[in-house]
């Protein structure tokens, strides 16, 4: 069973503070890493994606990726309340595009 | 490109009642998604498509849900006869190998079954 996983929150940060979002996968296999926002109402949109090991940045999100601990994580700097909503971690098993597992999101609320 | 586009926005249909989702993928894109969301189970993974083939429907909960891709830029889901517990929202979302499987999702259906 190909597992992702993440706290459901919901996680309180004050506006200006850094947000801390974790996921972890079951699959060693996993080659491709995504991160989505859900406002409420709505559909999940891509905020970022990452492949390697190591960080990656992209204005104020930053995404976090050890393969060796199946760990993936996302920073939110200056974190605003339009930032408020639910993360979701995916996953992508192979080289193919399939079997892209959802986590079940970390709902984030940011407070003025 | 305007997106992954989704129709209807809401349905309300009575229990028994045939519903038809419908969708309109990026185009150039080569995968298409077809997603239930509910508050208990999250986002599930019904039914994908690649190159308008489908290739894994393990995720259709029962043989009352049928979906197909006509063509590159045409997909439906079909509930029938539907039942109260059917009711979520359906996402549909597509993605290319080009551009590193990001999905894009459409706006989904809110079903609602009485």
């Amino acid at each position: 069973q190909k597992e992702v996983e993440q706290n459901s929150g919901p996680l309180s940060v004050p506006e200006g503070a850094i947000a801390s979002l974790n996921c972890t996968y079951s699959d060693r296999g996993s080659q491709s890493f995504f991160w989505y926002r859900q406002y409420s109402g709505k559909s999940p949109e891509l905020i970022m994606f990452i492949y390697s090991n190591g960080d990656k940045e992209d204005g104020r999100f930053t995404a976090q990726l050890n393969k060796a601990s199946q760990y993936v994580s996302l920073l939110i700097r200056d974190s605003q309340p339009s930032d408020s909503a639910t993360y979701l971690c995916a996953v992508i098993l192979d080289n193919y595009g399939q079997n892209f597992v959802f986590g079940p999101g970390t709902r984030l609320s940011v407070l003025p | 490109d305007a997106g992954v586009i989704q129709s209807p926005r809401h349905e309300v249909t009575e229990m028994g009642q045939e519903v038809t989702l419908r969708c309109k993928p990026i185009s150039g894109h080569d995968y298409l998604f077809w997603y239930r969301q509910t508050m208990m189970r999250g986002l599930e993974l019904l039914i994908y498509f690649n190159n308008n083939v489908p290739i894994d429907d393990s995720g259709m909960p029962e043989d009352r849900f049928s979906a197909k891709m006509p063509n590159a830029s045409f997909s439906t889901l079909k509930i029938q006869p539907s039942e109260p517990r059917d009711s979520a929202v359906y996402f549909c979302a597509s993605s290319s190998r080009q551009e590193g499987y990001g999905y894009t999702f459409g706006s989904g259906t809110r079903l609602t079954v009485v």
